[in-house]
């Protein structure tokens, strides 16, 4: 069984302040990692995508892949109320056709 | 550049009716794909085509659910009949033809959100 595995909050943290996101995915070969947010009643909107151990920054985003753990996360600097959303991790199983299996999200809240 | 487009963006019928979503994906993209999401999950994949053929359908329900990409660049999403718990947000998405060093970005249309009474 695929899973993606992220604790569904609702995440709060004060404006300015660090938000870190979690997810856990349950098959170690996958090579394919990625980040989106989804403000209510809208789509996802893809923010960060990851294929290497390690992190990878993208302004205010920073994404950490460790395949070992099989943990993936997203730290966001300087949160601000614009970043409350929901967030999904989303891995992808298979191979190079392989598809995306999506956690069911993180509601994060940043309070002014 | 346009991203992917979809209609209609809300569809309400009952339960036994049949309904239809449709598709263009963002220009180039040759993968293109289907998800379901019902509120409070992450997006579940019904089916991926890639060019005009299907390359996973397995959780499609096929009983009532299909799907065509007859020329490789739109698509259509059917349900007939349709039951209550078919209600959720359907989203289709593309992405550049997938391999394990990358493409694998997929980029979403907005949505069409059905309520099936």
């Amino acid at each position: 069984q695929k899973e993606v595995e992220q604790n569904s909050g609702p995440l709060s943290v004060p404006e300015g302040a660090i938000a870190s996101l979690n997810c856990t995915y349950s098959d170690r070969v996958s090579q394919s990692f990625f980040w989106y947010r989804q403000y209510s009643g809208k789509s996802p909107e893809l923010i960060m995508s990851i294929y290497s151990n390690g992190d990878k920054e993208d302004g205010r985003f920073t994404a950490q892949l460790n395949k070992a753990s099989q943990y993936v996360s997203l730290l966001i600097r300087d949160s601000q109320p614009s970043d409350s959303a929901t967030y999904l991790c989303a891995v992808k199983y298979g191979g190079s056709q392989g598809n995306l299996i999506f956690g069911k999200g993180t509601k994060l809240s940043v309070k002014p | 550049e346009a991203g992917v487009a979809q209609s209609p963006r809300y569809k309400i019928i009952e339960k036994r009716q049949s309904v239809a979503f449709w598709c263009n994906p963002i220009s180039g993209h040759a993968t293109l794909y289907w998800y379901q999401q019902i509120l409070g999950q992450g997006p579940k994949l019904l089916i991926q085509f890639q060019n005009n053929g299907v390359v996973d359908d397995s959780q499609l329900p096929k009983d009532r659910f299909s799907a065509e990409r007859l020329k490789g660049v739109d698509s259509t999403l059917k349900i007939q009949p349709a039951k209550l718990e078919d209600s959720a947000v359907y989203l289709c998405a593309s992405s550049l033809v997938p391999s394990r060093a990358g493409n694998n970005e997929q980029f979403f249309g907005p949505g069409t959100r059905l309520t099936v009474l």
